[in-house]
């Protein structure tokens, strides 16, 4: 059974950074691109951006892309989100998945909830 | 970016009626090599989304077959051909042929 488990959510400061984490298993991890995913509290559905299988390629929606970086470790079957500098606007529920043969986001963590508020 | 557009935002239906989900694209989603990358998620209260159509029209894992997916170009719809209680939640659209990838603002399905 594939599973992705999402760690290292709450609530932080603005200005601040957060290393968000998940876990995968129930698959060859190494074998698929990944991506982040978030829902802000209105449920707006916002793609981050995705890494390649080795991770030697990512992609990154152009409004994160200065602030956010996507990892992996093979070793480990750990993705990883560096978000830098947050905001406000980056309160959201933030959700591993794992980018499928023909279909993005085939599989979803449960999420993480990350707050950012002073 | 493409906005994807979807209508109703909200959807009320009785168990067994049959209800279409539009989802309206700000440009073609058909790629020079003939592709069109758009699918379908749902989003039950209390979970995350899960896949439930690939490539317009393609059911996903263990979907069952009273989905159904069509359209090109610009506009697409999903249908519901009967309504059952677990199909109730938010419906999204998203499209993976233009970067940056974008979800269409969901259409939620309630019980009349």
């Amino acid at each position: 059974e594939v599973q992705l488990v999402e760690s290292g959510g709450g609530l932080v400061q603005p200005g601040a950074s957060l290393k968000l984490s998940c876990v995968a298993s129930g698959f060859t991890f190494s074998d698929y691109w990944m991506s982040w995913v978030r829902q802000t509290p209105g449920k707006t559905m916002e793609w981050i951006g995705d890494i390649k299988y080795d991770g030697s390629y990512t992609n990154y929606a152009p409004s994160l892309k200065n602030r956010f970086t996507i990892s992996r470790d093979n070793a480990k079957s750990t993705l990883y989100l560096q978000m830098s500098n947050v905001r406000s606007e980056d309160t959201a529920t933030y959700y591993c998945t794992r980018d499928g043969v023909g279909a993005p986001f085939d599989y979803w963590g449960q999420g993480v909830m990350v707050t950012v508020s002073s | 970016d493409v906005v994807l557009t979807q209508t109703p935002s909200t959807l009320s239906a009785t168990i067994g009626q049959s209800v279409s989900i539009s989802c309206r694209s700000s440009q073609s989603l058909l790629d020079s090599a003939g592709n069109t990358y758009l699918y379908w998620y749902l989003q039950r209260p209390g979970q995350s989304p899960q896949l439930l159509i690939y490539l317009v029209s393609n059911l996903g894992s263990g979907v069952p077959n009273r989905f159904s997916g069509s359209g090109s170009g610009t506009d697409f719809t999903l249908k519901i051909s009967g309504v059952e209680a677990e199909d109730l939640g938010v419906y999204y659209c998203m499209q993976a042929t233009h970067a940056p990838w974008t979800f269409g603002g969901g259409t939620k399905l309630e019980l009349k």
